[in-house]
């Protein structure tokens, strides 16, 4: 069974603190993504990397980075926390495909509820 | 790029009756449909999928059904139970990613 795992379940930061969600799947999947939910807007995607050391930006790239140094891990940072940057953040993973282009589904991780006061 | 919309935004439904949700797609490349289902306080699950050269798929009490030229699928949930009381997240796959859409929470009446 596949694992998708996110270090925190709940996170409390400040204005301005640099946070890191870590994100580690033990599956041996080429892609991972990093989504933001919020009630009414849906799944939004922040970033997603197909490969190590690749990423590319998704929808609402601003005020974050990632980072993916190892094939199971793939980190979400925030830069400067702000508090429109309260949210419940999930890290999904998915086999690539050898023709190309995205054709199975994600496993997700619990998700990581940060609140940033 | 692809741009998913899902309907209705709530749906509820008296136990075993169905219950029906719509979504449209914009990009006619897309080839790739999952329907996941998220419980309050849970991670969201693939529930069942469709591929583009399938125009219906059944598992057990769940359906999808594609119409590739009309651009939108849709779920079917027949004898419903108050266990599939959720939120259901429909997507469209893009070159290298999902497009959501905005979910509908179903509530199930005992």
């Amino acid at each position: 069974d596949v694992k998708v795992t996110q270090s925190s379940r709940y996170l409390v930061k400040r204005t301005g603190e640099k946070v890191f969600l870590e994100c580690v799947q033990d599956m041996d999947h080429e892609n991972m993504f990093w989504y933001r939910q919020d009630p009414g807007l849906g799944l939004r995607l922040i970033y997603f990397s197909y490969d190590v050391k690749m990423k590319e930006k998704g929808d609402i790239p601003e005020g974050y980075s990632v980072s993916r140094e190892k094939k199971e891990r793939f980190s979400l940072i925030l830069e400067s926390a702000s508090t429109n940057q309260t949210s419940m953040y999930l890290c999904a993973s998915s086999l690539g495909s050898p023709t190309g282009g995205l054709n199975y589904g994600y496993t997700f991780g619990s998700g990581t509820r940060l609140t940033v006061v | 790029g692809e741009n998913v919309e899902q309907h209705p935004s709530t749906l509820s439904v008296q136990e075993g009756d169905s219950a029906v949700i719509k979504c449209t797609y914009s990009d006619s490349a897309s080839n790739y449909f999952p329907w996941y289902k998220q419980e309050l306080g849970k991670r969201p699950q693939l529930i069942i999928d469709i591929r583009s050269n399938v125009g219906e798929k059944k598992d057990q009490r769940i359906a999808v059904t594609l119409n590739k030229t009309a651009k939108h699928f849709s779920l079917h949930i027949t004898e419903t139970q108050p266990e599939d009381s959720a939120v259901y997240f429909c997507a469209a796959a893009g070159a290298n990613n999902l497009f959501f859409g905005t979910g509908t929470r179903l509530t199930v009446i005992p």
